[in-house]
């Protein structure tokens, strides 16, 4: 299966929002809700954020939020900080117990 | 709290076997499934395969001819095999272990990765 697209970079203000999308086909995202997102630092390993195209799990701030519209889903990151700069990634499941990643977006905090 | 570690060779040479084993500290691995992501250097992640406590797996299609995991819940582990490996390979391995029992869809706790070359 391929990858999902995502832009490449995105980037806001210091307090501004910034919204990634996440464009898959009516094979995966369009399909199932079973969408996520992923925050990954250099040299860290991901960070899961939203799962089930807008939960998020404990300990995430609810500047984080999902949602999906057809096939493509959007990570919308509001009042951006210093420390949101990293690159994000969507998931979802693509039936037959198979799973695609996005291509990832860098973010930068301007 | 749950904390996962990989462990194995960092360098592997092509045409062998790369072997890798997840330690699960902090929590149980009953009722759920256990999951394989890898990472080349400056890439996307890719969805390797998991397997469930109860030793069922599913291997991401592109990899199948490959893949192997396997489970061992009297040490808390699991592992993957993977065969005939080339540079192709070359990756961070990231074990992890979704969201809530019986889940296998969102990624939520994960290992630091272990970074393995395939070179000669």
């Amino acid at each position: 299966q391929s990858a999902l697209t995502q832009p490449p970079s995105a980037s806001g203000s210091p307090g501004q929002s910034v919204t990634i999308s996440c464009t898959g086909t009516s094979s995966d995202v369009g399909a199932y809700n079973h969408v996520s997102w992923y925050q990954q630092s250099p040299g860290k390993a991901p960070k899961l954020l939203i799962y089930e195209v807008s939960e998020r799990p404990s300990g995430v701030p609810d500047r984080f939020s999902g949602s999906k519209s057809g096939n493509t889903a959007s990570l919308t990151v509001s009042g951006l900080q210093a420390e949101d700069e990293a690159d994000y990634f969507c998931s979802s499941y693509a039936g037959s117990n198979n799973y695609v990643f996005g291509s990832g977006t860098k973010v930068t905090v301007l | 709290q749950v904390q996962l570690q990989e462990s194995g060779p960092g360098l592997v040479k092509p045409s062998e076997t790369l072997s890798l084993t997840c330690t699960v500290s902090g929590g149980s691995m009953r009722s759920h499934y256990w999951i394989w992501i890898r990472q080349p250097p400056g890439k996307g992640l890719e969805w390797i395969g998991f397997i469930h406590y109860s030793g069922s797996t599913h291997y991401n299609p592109s990899l199948r001819s490959r893949v192997t995991m396997s489970i061992d819940t009297s040490k808390n582990q699991f592992s993957l095999r993977l065969t005939s490996v080339t540079a192709a390979d070359t990756a961070v391995y990231y074990c992890a272990r979704p969201v809530g029992v019986d889940n296998r869809y969102a990624f939520e706790i994960w290992g630091r990765g272990t970074m393995v070359t395939v070179s000669s």
